[in-house]
């Protein structure tokens, strides 16, 4: 069965530094990867998409991928409250299997 | 509204009722998912729908859970002889491709069995 392992957190940064957040997946055949953005009692909203190694940049996001290591991460940069929330790795071969996200907390 | 509807938003229902849960997803899409939400817990995925094909079933519950997305309308997700342990959120998403592309969420529907 597939995993994707997060760590639940809260990771906790003040305003204005760098939040990294971290992604594990077991199967080696996964080709897609997603970052989804959840505030609570709310929808996943799509952050950031990735599909081959290295680096891909957007904004203040930046998703890393490398698939020798089975990781991926979300480095937020400039971090703001309004940042707090919990974000979910999602990764897909045949379906799109989510973990159970990292709770970022931004204090002002 | 370019993005995925979805009702109602909630939901309350006795246990033994049917709940039907309704999905549009965006302009464009024709890939269809559906999720659930247990409170605490992960996002699970139940099954993805092409018009009038389901295409992976793997997550239904083998009973009382359906899906269709028929030709014309939204998809629906049917609950029947709803039970406590159903009480979640469903999520509908949909993409413009296959499993392999991105998915936009729409806002969810609350179920909750009393």
């Amino acid at each position: 069965q597939k995993e994707v392992e997060q760590n639940s957190g809260p990771l906790s940064v003040p305003e204005g530094a760098i939040a990294s957040l971290n992604c594990t997946y077991s199967d080696r055949g996964s080709q897609s990867f997603f970052w989804y953005r959840q505030y609570s009692g709310k929808s996943p909203e799509l952050i950031m998409f990735i599909y081959s190694n290295g680096d891909k940049e957007d904004g203040r996001f930046t998703a890393q991928l490398n698939k020798a290591s089975q990781y991926v991460s979300l480095l937020i940069r400039d971090s703001q409250p309004s940042d707090s929330a919990t974000y979910l790795c999602a990764v897909t071969d045949s379906t799109l299997t989510f973990g159970k996200g990292t709770m970022l907390l931004v204090s002002p | 509204n370019a993005g995925v509807m979805q009702n109602p938003r909630h939901l309350v229902r006795r246990r033994g009722q049917e709940a039907r849960l309704r999905c549009s997803p965006m302009k464009g899409h024709s890939h269809v998912y559906w999720y659930r939400q247990l409170p605490e817990e992960g996002l699970k995925f139940m099954v993805y729908l092409q018009k009038e094909n389901i295409i992976d079933e793997s997550g239904m519950p083998k009973e009382r859970f359906s899906a269709e997305f028929p030709k014309e309308g939204p998809s629906i997700l049917r609950i029947q002889q709803v039970v406590r342990g159903d009480s979640a959120a469903y999520f509908c998403a949909s993409s413009p491709g296959g499993v392999g592309y991105e998915q936009y969420f729409g806002p969810g529907t609350r179920l909750t069995v009393t």
